[in-house]
């Protein structure tokens, strides 16, 4: 167990719809990351949020939303959806608010579009 | 433009044998590099580090080694076992830079 807590675990819905996927990261961690994972591909960075201001930002699609709440948990809203959105979403955090140290996951969201 | 590939999408090996999971870079800023493991319906979970000032970092079965000139590391596991059967990813980062960079991962077998 990471520490690292993502709901819902599974998510199933339509072409055009609005999901919220969210984040609750490890006790004490500032830093908490969005990673999408499509077809058994790699890990695509979507963005970074640390003590709650935007940190870094990465292929994160313009119909893709996240903010990180004073109680430092973190929600990805995805708009629009497509079917190209199917994928797993994963939530990491860490202590600090750089990456070159150990990122601690969740399971992740699984969203299928359909 | 993938700065991070591992181009081997899976491996298979004998229980006992050595792994070898390889790993190429063409950031020449990234300079920590990550493996982290991955089970079925998991998150990934970190394994061993090295950073660029060192060339090699050894942790019990694992050893993960660097060549800067080459843009290239590899992670060896000696012996392997079956429950080392996962997809392995690694993942570079940047000094200046606040998120890891993955590749897309090698599937390994290990079988009895």
């Amino acid at each position: 167990d990471s520490g690292v807590t993502q709901t819902p675990k599974h998510l199933i819905t339509a072409t055009g719809q609005r999901v919220t996927l969210r984040c609750s990261p490890r006790s004490g961690d500032l830093s908490v990351y969005w990673y999408q994972q499509s077809l058994d591909q790699g890990l695509q960075f979507l963005i970074q949020y640390y003590n709650g201001e935007e940190r870094a930002k990465g292929n994160i699609l313009e119909r893709f939303s996240a903010q990180q709440f004073p109680d430092l948990h973190s929600e990805l809203n995805l708009s629009s959806l497509e079917l190209g959105d199917s994928a797993l979403y994963f939530c990491a955090s860490s202590v600090g608010g750089r990456a070159n140290g150990e990122l601690f996951f969740g399971e992740g969201s699984r969203l299928t579009v359909l | 433009d993938q700065q991070v590939k591992q181009n081997s999408p899976s491996l298979s090996v004998q229980e006992g044998r050595i792994s070898i999971l390889n790993c190429d870079y063409t950031n020449s800023m990234f300079d920590y590099f990550l493996w982290y493991k991955k089970y079925p319906a998991e998150g990934p979970t970190f394994l061993i580090s090295i950073s660029s000032i060192k060339d090699k970092n050894e942790d019990g079965r694992f050893t993960v080694f660097l060549n800067k000139s080459a843009k290239h590391l590899s992670l060896h596991i000696v012996p392997s076992q079956p429950g080392d059967s996962a997809v392995y990813f690694c993942a570079a980062s940047a000094r200046a830079g606040n998120m890891l960079t993955f590749g897309g991962g090698t599937r390994l077998m290990v079988k009895p």
